[in-house]
């Protein structure tokens, strides 16, 4: 069965640097998001991306966030310098769009921890 | 604004019956979600309806009434696995998922 797939599963960085989480959506999916979820809290949206740009994103994706479709079969997130706020885990997630149930298909997360 | 709400917590017995609530408000409406999630886990779907009534799968069904803004996720013959946080998320016109903060359901022997 398909599946989204994230690399890498846990990061641990320290305060300014900048990371990269990867993700590999569904191949014939259209549309991909990434989520957050700091511990114990809310999953909370960051942004989605569609046709190579960004469709949407929330208030928390500011100028230290970007996105990017690379190659054709990545999706990153970067975070160019980051603080200890954004320890989270991090989701991507994908769904087909065009005529489907609007099932979005998560990853298994990357946690990132940022001392 | 958007919103959904959902009880924080839920206790419930072993082999019982279980139904988790949820309203919601979202600017349009493409469906309602219900996923699982265990502590520290990507959340994993459950459910999707869009349209109103029961749609029911194996030991979960799930219940939607779009002219109130509600929806339930019943639980079956509870399992002691079936603890974790069942999150209600709302998909509004643009797609976008609007979640709840979670249902931590107990699940006690």
């Amino acid at each position: 069965e398909p599946e989204v797939t994230q690399t890498p599963s846990h990061q641990v960085t320290q305060m300014g640097q900048e990371v990269i989480l990867r993700c590999v959506p569904i191949s014939n999916h259209l549309y991909f998001y990434w989520y957050r979820q700091i511990l114990g809290q809310k999953v909370e949206f960051l942004v989605s991306f569609y046709n190579n740009e960004i469709s949407e994103k929330s208030e928390i994706f500011d100028d230290q966030f970007s996105v990017e479709r690379p190659d054709g079969s990545n999706f990153t997130l970067k975070i160019r310098s980051t603080k200890l706020e954004d320890s989270a885990m991090y989701f991507c997630a994908s769904r087909q769009g065009q005529g489907d149930t609007g099932e979005l298909f998560f990853g298994e997360g990357s946690r990132l921890t940022v001392l | 604004g958007q919103n959904i709400d959902q009880p924080t917590e839920m206790t419930a017995t072993e082999g019982a019956i279980v139904q988790i609530n949820c309203t919601y408000q979202t600017s349009g409406f493409n469906g309602l979600f219900w996923y699982q999630q265990h502590a520290g886990e990507a959340p994993t779907f459950l459910s999707y309806n869009v349209l109103d009534g029961l749609e029911e799968k194996g030991r979960f069904s799930s219940f939607l009434s779009r002219s109130k803004g509600y929806s339930y996720l019943l639980l079956k013959e509870l399992q002691m696995k079936d603890s974790a946080s069942y999150l209600c998320a709302g998909l509004d016109s643009n797609y976008q998922l609007i979640w709840g903060a979670g249902t931590k359901l107990i699940i006690k022997p």
